[in-house]
């Protein structure tokens, strides 16, 4: 398996254009996590679906965020309008939920800088 | 959660044995101990995880205490790949699929 794909891998953008990040999990996986990990704040989790659900949005900053998955191979984390402070590092995880291990897999993530 | 403490940094050699400590002194009965690690520039990485009884796997050996209020994870012969930083974190056997990851502790392995 080829693991968690993310792309694209770096996004340079202007303040206030739309940013779209996207992400492929493992197939059979029924858990998708969005992270954002920065220096001051480190690894952040951002929302998680359950069969393309999403379950706790509660790390999503503001509603300048969104995130989507419309099928069981594909999600989208959008920012719109992006702001210099949305600059971070954004992974994707996905997980087969087994219980108790709980298991994580991460995409090697999207590096953001927003001037 | 539990919250854990753990050294900001260590040193170890490589070949020899790296032991990293971890506190979570306000466990509970029915959570977890996980380590994940983070390489430079890549997503973090599961290790191993453990309830009360010590753990081995291919990657790494997790001691816990009996009073289960600290552990340690074992990298038996450090290479200079393991260098990244080691996150313990505590969570509950529940429906809660959150991970919560705090400053962890980079490990610097040296030739």
């Amino acid at each position: 398996d080829a693991g968690v794909i993310q792309s694209p891998r770096h996004e340079v953008t202007e303040m206030g254009q739309e940013v779209t990040l996207r992400c492929k999990p493992i197939s059979g996986h029924d858990y998708l996590f969005w992270y954002r990990q920065t220096m001051m704040r480190g690894l952040e989790l951002l929302i998680y679906f359950n069969n393309n659900v999403p379950i706790d949005d509660s790390g999503m900053p503001e509603d300048r965020f969104s995130a989507k998955m419309p099928n069981a191979s594909f999600s989208t984390l959008k920012i719109q309008p992006s702001e210099p402070r949305d600059s971070a590092v954004y992974f994707c995880a996905s997980s087969p939920g087994t219980r108790p291990l709980y298991e994580q897999y991460f995409g090697p993530g999207t590096r953001l800088t927003v001037t | 959660d539990a919250k854990t403490t753990q050294p900001t940094s260590m040193d170890c050699a490589e070949g020899r044995a790296a032991n990293l400590p971890c506190n979570h002194s306000t466990i509970s009965g029915n959570e977890y101990v996980y380590w994940y690690r983070q390489i430079h520039s890549q997503g973090p990485q599961y290790i191993i995880h453990g309830l009360k009884n010590n753990e081995t796997n291919e990657m790494a050996s997790l001691i816990i205490t009996e009073d289960r209020k600290s552990s340690t994870l074992i990298l038996p012969h450090a290479t200079l790949r393991d260098t990244a930083v080691y996150y313990c974190i505590v969570r509950p056997i529940s429906n809660d699929y959150k991970l919560s990851f705090g400053a962890g502790t980079t490990v610097t392995v040296r030739a």
